[in-house]
């Protein structure tokens, strides 16, 4: 199957820095990447799709100025959650669809202080 | 728009066999079914197109009622490695929605010795 790779895994940060999670397709072109935010034992929430070289789309109570994504290249797509404050703290998921399934990364769990 | 998937939770013992349902009540494109382990990302198992088909991966197969608007995901002879939590995503519209799943809750599948 395909392999999609997320990076940091874990993250700690202080209350109002930035962090930033990069997610790549390593071995395909993915047109399309979806960032997810999983509370535990919970459902994935989708938070937005990002298509390469266009602005995301954000679903509804997402806000698009706290988590910012970027999809600069067909293999590469980052968020960015701004200003991070304690209720941010969850366990963050990328998938990378090229033809339609949906492959997704292992995961960034971010913890805010 | 989240799909409904039932049960819950079901308890096995090996080779042991079990039904997992998702049902939508709009108009389905598409079904895609993931299993997820604990602390670590979904893993894609299939996707079920529109036309009602039926496919199977090793002991684990499933079938798409388009009608119905519904997919069961079937696990024959259950093995311990198919623990875990497993979603279907569903993806209404006619494939013009970049591949955009909503996931339902989850079906939480032990098997035990």
């Amino acid at each position: 199957g395909a392999v999609v790779s997320q990076h940091p895994s874990r993250v700690i940060c202080k209350s109002g820095t930035s962090v930033k999670i990069e997610c790549r397709s390593l071995d395909f072109q993915a047109t399309t990447m979806f960032w997810y935010r999983q509370f535990p034992k919970k459902s994935l929430m989708l938070m937005a799709t990002s298509n390469e070289g266009s602005k995301a789309t954000y679903e509804q109570g997402v806000e698009k100025d706290k988590f910012l994504i970027n999809h600069a290249s067909l293999t590469l797509s980052t968020l960015t959650v701004t200003s991070a404050h304690p209720e941010d703290s969850s366990f963050y998921i990328c998938s990378a669809s090229g033809k339609g399934e949906q492959y997704f990364g292992p995961g960034t769990r971010l913890t805010v202080t | 728009q989240q799909p409904v998937q039932s049960p819950q939770a079901v308890i096995l013992r090996e080779g042991e066999d079990a039904v997992i349902n998702c049902s939508s009540s709009k108009a389905l494109y598409s079904v895609h079914w993931y299993r997820q382990k604990h602390g670590e990302a979904p893993v894609f198992l299939m996707i079920l197109l529109k036309g009602g088909e039926q496919k199977g991966h090793e002991k684990i197969s499933a079938s798409f009622n388009e009608k119905k608007q519904q997919s069961s995901l079937y696990l024959t002879a259950s093995q311990l490695s198919y623990s875990g939590t497993y979603f279907c995503g569903t993806e209404i519209g006619g494939g013009g929605s970049n591949y955009k799943l909503t996931f339902g809750k989850g079906t939480l599948l032990t098997v035990n010795p």
